[in-house]
C-alpha cells in the first residue's frame, strides 16, 4: 500500500540553527499537508501544498513540495525554543484518504 | 469557541472490558476520523465517517468499531480491548469530505492503557 517515508526521526539542534526534515512518498500525491504537535499536545495545521514545485513560506519556515509531487520538505531557518514539538507531514492520495508520515521530532538546545 | 472534544482524556482499563471513547466537534463538519498514535509510527487513520451513517476503515481498523448516528458526534468502540490497543487517539474532523485538501481540526486525544 502508500506509504510516506519521513526522515529523521530525532533532530537535536542548537538554538539559532536550521532544521530540515523530509517526506517521500512511494506514489504520486495530489497534495501533501504538514503539521506541528507540540510535546503533549494535538497535531495542529500549518500549511498545505498542492501545485508541483510549490514552495511557500510562514516567516522561518519555508515548505517545498517536490516536482514529481512525491516528496515534501519543511525548513526552518535559526531555530527557536518556540519550535521544539514533531512535525508530521501527511500526503493526500485520493479526496478521502490521508496518510501521515512518522514525524520528525525536534528537539533545540539553548 | 470552535473545537473537537474528546472524553474520557486517559483511560486504564483491563482486557476484554468494553470502551467507548466520545468525540464531539461543534464546527458542522462533514468528515471526522480516529487515528491512533504510536512512538515511531505516526498517526495511523483507524475509521473514518464523510457524513450521516456513512463509515468507513481506515488503515488500523482491527478491533474498533465507529458509528454516526449525528453529524457532531463520531464514537469510538473498542468491544474487546486488548494490551495492542495502548495507545493515544486523536479525533479529527474536516469540513469537507475531501479531507486530502481541507485542514484537519484535531481534538485533545485520549490516552489509553489496556492492561
Amino acid at each position: 500500500g502508500q506509504q510516506v517515508m519521513q526522515i529523521p526521526q530525532y533532530q537535536h539542534v542548537q538554538e539559532g540553527e536550521d532544521f530540515t526534515t523530509y517526506c517521500n512518498s512511494s506514489t504520486t500525491l495530489s497534495n501533501i499537508q504538514w503539521y506541528k504537535q507540540r510535546p503533549g499536545g494535538h497535531p495542529v495545521f500549518l500549511i498545505q501544498l498542492v501545485k508541483s514545485g510549490e514552495v511557500k513560506k510562514q516567516k522561518r519556515l519555508t515548505f517545498q513540495f517536490g516536482e514529481a509531487k512525491k516528496n515534501s520538505s519543511l525548513h526552518i531557518t535559526a531555530t527557536q525554543t518556540t519550535d521544539v514539538g514533531t512535525y508530521f507531514c501527511a500526503g493526500g492520495s485520493s479526496a478521502s484518504k490521508i496518510i501521515f508520515g512518522s514525524g520528525t521530532r525536534l528537539s533545540i538546545r539553548p | 469557541e470552535a473545537q473537537v472534544t474528546q472524553n474520557p482524556r486517559y483511560l486504564i482499563t483491563v482486557t476484554g472490558k468494553k470502551l467507548t471513547v466520545t468525540c464531539s466537534q461543534n464546527m458542522n463538519h462533514e468528515y471526522m476520523s480516529w487515528y491512533r498514535q504510536d512512538p515511531g509510527l505516526g498517526l495511523r487513520q483507524i475509521y473514518y465517517s464523510m457524513n450521516v451513517e456513512v463509515t468507513d476503515k481506515g488503515d488500523v481498523p482491527e478491533g474498533y468499531k465507529v458509528s454516526r448516528k449525528e453529524k457532531r458526534n463520531f464514537p469510538l468502540i473498542l468491544e474487546s480491548p486488548s494490551p495492542n490497543q495502548t495507545s493515544l487517539y486523536f479525533c479529527a474532523s474536516t469540513p469537507g469530505w475531501a479531507t486530502s485538501t481541507d485542514t484537519q481540526y484535531f481534538g485533545p486525544g485520549t490516552r489509553l492503557t489496556v492492561l
